[in-house]
């Protein structure tokens, strides 16, 4: 069984560039996280996705950011404009309820 | 606010010995919690999960052990070898988000 994807793996842009970043859970899941790492601090959550509805998204820092997940599937998110801060690596988890959440290798930005 | 620690940030042992890596958090009021492995670049490893009516879990030289009341679980590891090095991570669930610490690094001595 194929675990969770994420393309790219790496990403450089320059500030007021858009990013997407993707994710392919794993089949089955209807659930499904994004997290992120910046420099030197713990990750932390940022939004949840039942199927292709939003349950939480608290953890998103601001309207420069902007996740998707058109028919329950895969997931997308993006950054427009990006900005220097941004930099980190982003995290993406699937789980089947209140279980495991298995994580994919994660996106690394860096924004220039 | 729910706050993740885990001490020592790093950590060295010998090969072949015994550890216990510590996590506390300060609400009680978990759905589950969970162990990860991050190797360098890599992506995070699920080692164990622990529901919040539990006390502990084994998979194979890892045990794990929750203490809701007091905010600790630590994660134990038997015998250790060089490829157990890598940085360790707690995360506590509730409301289907978790919530990490910062993670201990450590390295197995051959």
């Amino acid at each position: 069984e194929a675990g969770v994807t994420q393309f790219p793996s790496h990403s450089v842009i320059e500030k007021g560039q858009t990013v997407t970043l993707r994710c392919d859970p794993i089949s089955g899941h209807d659930n499904l996280y994004w997290y992120r790492r910046v420099m030197g601090k713990e990750i932390k959550f940022l939004l949840h996705f039942v199927k292709e509805s939003k349950q939480d998204e608290s953890g998103m820092p601001n309207n420069r950011f902007l996740a998707e997940r058109t028919g329950g599937t895969y997931s997308t998110l993006k950054v427009q404009p990006a900005e220097l801060e941004d930099s980190g690596v982003y995290f993406c988890a699937s789980a089947t309820g209140r279980y495991t959440q298995y994580f994919g290798p994660g996106t690394r930005l860096t924004v220039l | 606010k729910q706050e993740v620690t885990q001490i020592p940030a790093a950590l060295s042992v010998p090969e072949g010995e015994n550890l216990v890596l510590n996590c506390s958090f300060t609400d009680s009021a978990i759905y589950n919690l969970q162990w990860f492995r991050q190797d360098p670049g890599k992506g995070l490893t699920s080692l164990l999960l622990i529901q919040s009516s539990q006390r502990e879990q084994t998979s194979g030289r890892l045990n794990a052990s929750l203490d809701k009341s007091s905010g600790r679980s630590t994660l134990y590891i038997a015998a250790s070898q060089p490829g157990d090095s890598a940085t360790y991570l707690c995360a506590v669930g509730l409301n289907e988000k978790l919530t990490f610490g910062t993670g201990t690094r450590l390295t197995i001595i051959p």
